[in-house]
């Protein structure tokens, strides 16, 4: 069964700490996309990956980090430097850029106090 | 970078009813996608659609790419059909994408 898994689904963190998001996805995409939804709002873009091992800021970048060292995985560091985190982050993939259908996983709503 | 407008922003209906979502754009675009967000937070594909029409159900939506602007067409609405509907697009050239809209919030009534 293909798709996108984020976990966990909730998280709570302590101002200060960093956090990490999962983001699995099995449809052998090569793309992957990090976006950020606050309430009321439509989605915005962190972080993009083209392929492994390379990935490019999106426009709200600041104060989180990624990694892609698979194809398979694109991790999203929540950092103490984010100065709003609480949010809910979705993850995307598609077969490649430049004009393909993207797919979301499920999201992962995080709470910071 | 591109701009994406969403109206209304706010529809509320009875069920059975028809409706039409308006999606414009700023720029020209090699994607552009519909998505119905669940109460859950999930958002569900409904169309690719970077120009033309399609349907699927009840559903349907055109693309006029030259004109800058796309619709999607609700018919016979349920109430499953609530939630938020966004237009979301690719800028041509563009590595990016995608840019979304602000979304319509849209509520049916029993």
């Amino acid at each position: 069964d293909g798709g996108i898994t984020q976990s966990p689904k909730y998280l709570f963190r302590k101002e200060g700490q960093n956090v990490t998001l999962s983001c699995e996805q099995n449809l052998n995409h090569d793309a992957m996309y990090w976006y950020r939804q606050d309430p009321g709002q439509g989605l915005r873009l962190i972080y993009y990956s083209q392929i492994v091992n390379d990935f490019q800021k999106g426009d709200i970048a600041e104060g989180y980090s990624v990694s892609r060292e698979k194809k398979e995985s694109f991790p999203l560091t929540v950092t103490s430097a984010q100065k709003n985190p609480t949010a809910f982050y979705l993850c995307a993939s598609s077969i490649g850029q430049g004009g393909y259908e993207q797919y979301f996983g499920p999201g992962t709503r995080l709470t910071v106090t | 970078g591109i701009q994406v407008e969403q109206s209304p922003p706010d529809l509320i209906l009875q069920e059975g009813a028809n409706s039409t979502l308006r999606c414009n754009f700023s720029d020209s675009v090699n994607n552009l996608q519909w998505f119905h967000q669940n109460p859950w937070g999930q958002l569900i594909n409904l169309f690719y659609i970077p120009s033309g029409t399609k349907q699927n159900g009840r559903l349907s939506a055109t693309t006029v790419a030259t004109e800058r602007y796309s619709l999607l067409y609700i018919s016979s609405s349920q109430t499953t059909d609530s939630g938020v509907y966004f237009c979301a697009v690719g800028a041509s050239g563009s590595a990016r994408q995608l840019t979304f809209g602000s979304g319509t919030q849209l509520t049916v009534l029993p």
